[in-house]
């Protein structure tokens, strides 16, 4: 799986749009990008998955440029209940494999 | 929206009891998971099953644990003998077939060994 790295953490204010990027240089040709939100003492949460371009749900934006080394995800008009770990992963959709879950970022949304 | 349950939520066992985790994945999922995060540590990945076997597993999961589906809807995850590093949230997920990485997640089981 290819190693992804997104900052540690991210502070912001309720309302405005938070954008955490992950950078993935190793990102394969089948691989897709894929996020997750956890909060604590509980399972993470999928949010997303793109494979280029833009991909939008009602939760969140997901930008990928062209080369595919990095991703962004955007969380419009957070609000405290957005306060969470966010993880960036990368892996074949098509397979069953394991999710290699890092630190990811934590975000902290405040009034 | 469907979901994956876990039972208990909690529970506390003492060193080098057997314990039993059990989970009730998405019925028309295929692939199951047990993953744990100790406190303050990152989600690592235990094993996956398919088909009625284990496909992949991490380093973690050694001798001490077990994994069955005794009855095509339970998913159960069992330790031998637990010890004190045992302790950690414990969580279960489940995907269908094609689904990929868009794994739903139990909420968990905290397991306290003292």
């Amino acid at each position: 799986l290819a190693k992804t790295t997104q900052p540690i953490s991210m502070d912001s204010y309720e309302g405005q749009e938070v954008n955490i990027t992950c950078s993935h240089n190793n990102i394969a040709t089948n691989d897709y990008i894929t996020w997750y939100q956890q909060f604590p003492s509980q399972g993470p949460r999928f949010i997303i998955q793109g494979y280029k371009t833009k991909v939008t749900n009602e939760v969140a934006s997901l930008f990928i440029p062209a080369d595919r080394k990095s991703s962004t995800l955007s969380l419009p008009r957070v609000s405290l209940s957005d306060t969470a770990v966010y993880y960036c992963l990368v892996g074949d959709k098509n397979s069953g494999y394991a999710l290699n879950f890092g630190k990811g970022t934590s975000l902290l949304v405040t009034p | 929206e469907p979901e994956v349950t876990q039972t208990p939520s909690h529970q506390v066992t003492q060193m080098g009891q057997e314990v039993i985790l059990r989970c009730v994945p998405i019925s028309n999922h295929l692939y199951f998971y047990w993953y744990r995060q100790i406190l303050g540590q990152k989600v690592e990945f235990l094993v996956s099953f398919y088909n009625n076997e284990i496909s992949e597993k991490s380093e973690i999961f050694d001798d001490q644990f077990s994994v069955e589906r005794p009855d095509g809807s339970n998913f159960t995850l069992k330790i031998r003998s637990t010890k004190l590093e045992d302790s950690a949230m414990y969580f279960c997920a489940s995907i269908p077939l094609t689904q990929g990485y868009g794994y739903t997640f139990g909420s968990g089981t905290r397991l306290t060994v003292v």
